[in-house]
């Protein structure tokens, strides 16, 4: 079964420093892969896709992520975290013929002035 | 350009009862998902509407059952509540004739079932 990883429930950085969240993911072919944030309350927001060609992909809000087959993963990062970063942000993956999404179980990211 | 939005924001209900949640998807597109969010967790797929069929389910029980209709919105019905039904639920939209697989989501119904 297809399942996705995230192993850090809590990541806490300072403002002005880079951000790196992981996400693993188990799929035997190459799936679409989506990184989404939600702030308290609120619904997903896309930050950023990638379903083929360049494995780096930018997203909004200076975010990008690197897709890496031979590690099965797909990091998000950032240079430098605002304050406004804090958030939970989830990993997806979708599948060929399907739109389904499997989602990770989520990094809560604090920032720290 | 109108999002996906749903209504109601927040809903309580006691066991027993029957729940029924609305989404109206963004403007062209032809595809509803649904998730619930427990608290801590992420979205778990409930099920996917296109051409007013359910075409895919994940693994919920038949209490939980939807709707779309022939504009796309979309109906969520879940009966016989049970405490563990409490959580956010997310609709997603979605174009399926694109071949992208990208859903945009609401900002969700919060269920408390007490």
């Amino acid at each position: 079964a297809q399942s996705v990883t995230q192993p850090d429930i809590h990541i806490t950085v300072s403002e002005g420093a880079s951000l790196e969240l992981r996400c693993n993911y188990s799929y035997g072919a190459t799936p679409y892969l989506f990184w989404y944030v939600q702030s308290p309350g609120q619904g997903l927001q896309l930050l950023l896709k990638y379903f083929s060609g360049d494995t780096l992909v930018q997203g909004i809000k200076g975010f990008e992520a690197e897709f890496k087959r031979s590690q099965s993963s797909f990091n998000l990062r950032k240079p430098s975290v605002h304050w406004s970063d804090a958030a939970e942000y989830f990993c997806a993956v979708g599948f060929t013929g399907f739109q389904k999404l499997v989602f990770g179980t989520g990094t809560r990211l604090l920032v720290s002035p | 350009d109108a999002g996906v939005t749903q209504s109601p924001t927040h809903l309580i209900k006691t066991r027993g009862q029957q729940v029924t949640l609305r989404c109206s998807p963004k403007s062209g597109h032809d595809t509803v998902s649904w998730y619930q969010q427990a608290l801590g967790q992420g979205p778990q797929f409930i099920f996917q509407y296109y051409e007013e069929e359910e075409r895919q389910r994940g693994n919920f029980p038949d209490r939980f059952s939807g709707h779309q209709f022939p504009n796309y919105s979309s109906e969520l019905n879940v009966n016989a509540l049970l405490l563990g039904d409490s959580a956010l639920y997310l609709c997603a939209s979605s174009l399926r004739s694109s071949g992208g697989e990208t859903q945009y989501f609401g900002p969700g119904t919060r269920l408390l079932v007490l």
